[in-house]
């Protein structure tokens, strides 16, 4: 089975702070992805990376960047954190191919206070 | 706009009851669509995945259906069960530039004894 694992359940942290969520993927799969999860809006795509040091901005990308140095590691990072960016974060990966499943982690709740 | 609309937005049943969530969809050109299972505290899980030409496809208590020509899909749970509850997302996959996934905004099932 594929297993894609976050680093952290839960987080707490300040406004401004620099927050690294971190996702590691134990299939090779190509594709990775970063989405945020707020009741009544679903999931919504942050940034993808299809390849090694390669990254593509999703529909929500402001405040947020990602860095890929590995095929198995897929990093977010909020440079400077905000409230508004409370959340659960879910990283998911996936192989090439339209018709490939994605394979979520359990996620990560983050809170800015 | 290349949207999914799911529906109810949340639902109630009696354990052993059936239930069907509905999925809409204007999305196009249209690659496939796939449903996902979310447990509480954790990443979304493929049930299944519809393509084109597909009608129907089942995995054990879970059936769906697809009618690309008036773009909707639907899952009906037959002898509903406690682990049922769940949320239950419609992705949408558009063969454009490139792979896009729409999201639905999932349905809510509570199962109750």
């Amino acid at each position: 089975d594929v297993k894609v694992t976050q680093s952290s359940r839960y987080l707490v942290k300040r406004t401004g702070e620099k927050v690294f969520l971190e996702c590691v993927q134990d299939m090779d799969h190509e594709n990775m992805f970063w989405y945020r999860q707020d009741p009544g809006l679903g999931l919504r795509l942050i940034y993808f990376s299809y390849d090694v040091k390669m990254k593509e901005k999703g529909d929500i990308p402001e405040g947020y960047s990602v860095s890929r140095e590995k095929k198995e590691r897929f990093s977010l990072i909020l440079e400077s954190a905000s409230t508004n960016q409370t959340s659960m974060y879910l990283c998911a990966s996936s192989q090439g191919g339209g018709n490939s499943p994605l394979h979520f982690g359990n996620g990560t709740r983050l809170t800015v206070t | 706009k290349n949207q999914v609309e799911q529906s109810p937005q949340s639902l109630i049943i009696l354990e052993g009851k059936n239930c069907t969530l509905q999925c809409n969809y204007t999305v196009s050109p249209f690659s496939n669509l796939r449903w996902y299972k979310q447990d509480t505290g954790r990443g979304p899980v493929s049930l299944t995945i519809m393509t084109f030409s597909e009608n129907t496809k089942s995995n054990g208590r879970y059936t769906a259906t697809l009618d690309a020509d008036t773009k909707q899909s639907s899952l009906h749970i037959t002898a509903s069960q406690l682990s049922d509850s769940a949320s239950y997302i419609c992705v949408v996959s558009s063969l454009g530039a490139g792979t896009a996934l729409i999201f639905g905004k999932g349905t809510t099932l509570s199962v109750s004894s």
